[in-house]
């Protein structure tokens, strides 16, 4: 089953602006990742935040993290057409032996040029 | 240095059949994961492996999928009896330790289509 929730489901932004997608979880984690995924294959990690951190920087991705709200989004700046792809937040549990990601379902970004 | 790779990248059996999907993990890596991704869905987890053995199969959907990794590298998921629903993109992934922050990297996937 979906960790969470994606918001919104799809976005489409012109070259240049910013596209803004937020993720909600359920269950206390130890770390959140965002990764990026073209064309239904491969998964690119772009950016893990712990659960004691609330905003972390990469580039042009800047992501934050309340986990009184059980939240995340995923900023990216400046978007460019090679940035349209599906966006999915991952959280990993805080307690347990659980290792593996649960994701959730994913915002699709369309930058159009 | 090599990704983690994955084989085939295309599989298309019939209903009925067994096939295995195979997943070589980068080199000294591990901790090995299994994913399972439904068009249009975020990945779920089937199977993860630390070192030889399955640390947990809590996502595994039944008896009929099974997954080794003898040798503690690559790791092969099989599938017996195939059903159209194991339709899906098949992922693997590969971290450096079993740890909670450690970053999982992802093999480009087996589409597996069930007529």
């Amino acid at each position: 089953s979906q960790q969470g929730e994606e918001d919104p489901q799809a976005l489409s932004i012109q070259e240049g602006e910013n596209a803004t997608m937020n993720c909600s979880y359920k269950t206390s984690i130890n770390n959140l990742q965002w990764y990026r995924q073209n064309s239904g294959r491969g998964l690119v990690h772009l950016i893990l935040i712990r659960s004691n951190e609330r905003e972390k920087h990469s580039g042009r991705l800047r992501v934050t993290l309340d986990t009184s709200k059980k939240s995340s989004s995923l900023l990216i700046t400046a978007s460019r057409a090679a940035d349209t792809a599906s966006y999915f937040c991952a959280t990993v549990f805080s307690s347990g032996s659980a290792r593996q990601l649960t994701f959730g379902s994913g915002t699709q970004l369309t930058v159009l040029p | 240095g090599a990704g983690v790779s994955q084989t085939p990248s295309n599989k298309v059996t019939e209903k009925g059949k067994y096939v295995e999907l195979r997943c070589d993990p980068i080199s000294g890596h591990t901790a090995l994961y299994w994913y399972r991704q439904s068009l249009g869905q975020g990945p779920e987890f089937l199977i993860y492996f630390q070192g030889t053995g399955a640390a947990d199969d809590s996502g595994l959907p039944n008896d009929r999928f099974f997954a080794v990794r003898p040798e503690g590298s690559v790791s092969t998921l099989k599938i017996q009896r195939t059903e159209r629903g194991d339709s899906a993109v098949y992922l693997c992934a590969s971290s450096e330790l079993g740890t909670l922050g450690a970053e999982q990297y992802f093999g480009p996937g087996t589409r597996l289509t069930v007529t």
